[in-house]
């Protein structure tokens, strides 16, 4: 079936560090990707996403691309902050349904 | 726009008690689903609702109960709470955003603490 699995954290890094999260997938067809974030008591929020092969999706600094040759979608950011802190779900979902399914989440904290 | 909206924020049940969590969304989106988030374990699918009247179960359906009279509208219930339901629970409404893409909308999530 499908799933995603999703680099394990916590992830600690120092303010304007190079930030990667890696992301890996299997889905039979054609699945969207997606990035959440989740602040802390908060619910998910759409960060960013990609519909298909070789699409990037990008916001608010972080960007990631559909790569169906290795099944990936890495979540990079050039230069981290403190407010970046947060936990970090992919998810994908399959184009035939409405039927999402996330990684189990990789917490990143910054530290100043 | 209020998005999704759930209530309550935190509840304290007691072994056996039933409750009623409340999801209701303003986007007219067909699509609403519950999930659970416990630790280690990510997001874990109980019921999904493809439109009012129809209902269907996720990944971990045992012990709760979910009816969709509106389009707005998705209660989740519980029937008998047991402690291993102490989890966060996240109701999210989604729609087509392409024709082959689908977008999700989180509430802001239920602490729920079953002693």
């Amino acid at each position: 079936g499908d799933s995603v699995t999703q680099m394990e954290g916590p992830v600690t890094l120092s303010e304007e560090a190079f930030l990667t999260i890696n992301c890996t997938y299997t889905a039979t067809g054609y699945p969207s990707l997606f990035w959440y974030v989740q602040y802390p008591g908060e619910g998910l929020q759409l960060l960013l996403k990609a519909t298909k092969a070789d699409d990037k999706g990008s916001n608010k600094g972080f960007e990631a691309t559909y790569r169906k040759e290795t099944t990936s979608f890495h979540l990079e950011k050039g230069s981290v902050q403190v407010s970046d802190s947060a936990v970090y779900f992919c998810a994908l979902s399959a184009n035939t349904g409405n039927q999402f399914y996330f990684g189990t989440g990789t917490s990143l904290t910054v530290i100043p | 726009n209020a998005g999704v909206t759930q209530t309550p924020k935190f509840q304290v049940l007691k072994t056996g008690q039933s409750m009623t969590l409340q999801c209701a969304q303003d986007m007219n989106h067909e699509y609403m689903s519950w999930y659970r988030q416990d630790p280690g374990m990510g997001l874990r699918l109980i019921h999904y609702s493809v439109g009012a009247g129809i209902t269907d179960q996720g990944e971990v359906p045992n012990g709760y109960n979910v009816s969709r009279s509106t389009t707005e509208d998705f209660p989740l219930r519980l029937l008998s709470a047991a402690p291993s339901q102490t989890s966060v629970y996240f109701c999210a409404s989604s729609y087509a955003a392409t024709a082959s893409s689908y977008e999700q909308y989180f509430g802001p999530g239920t602490r729920l603490t079953v002693t």
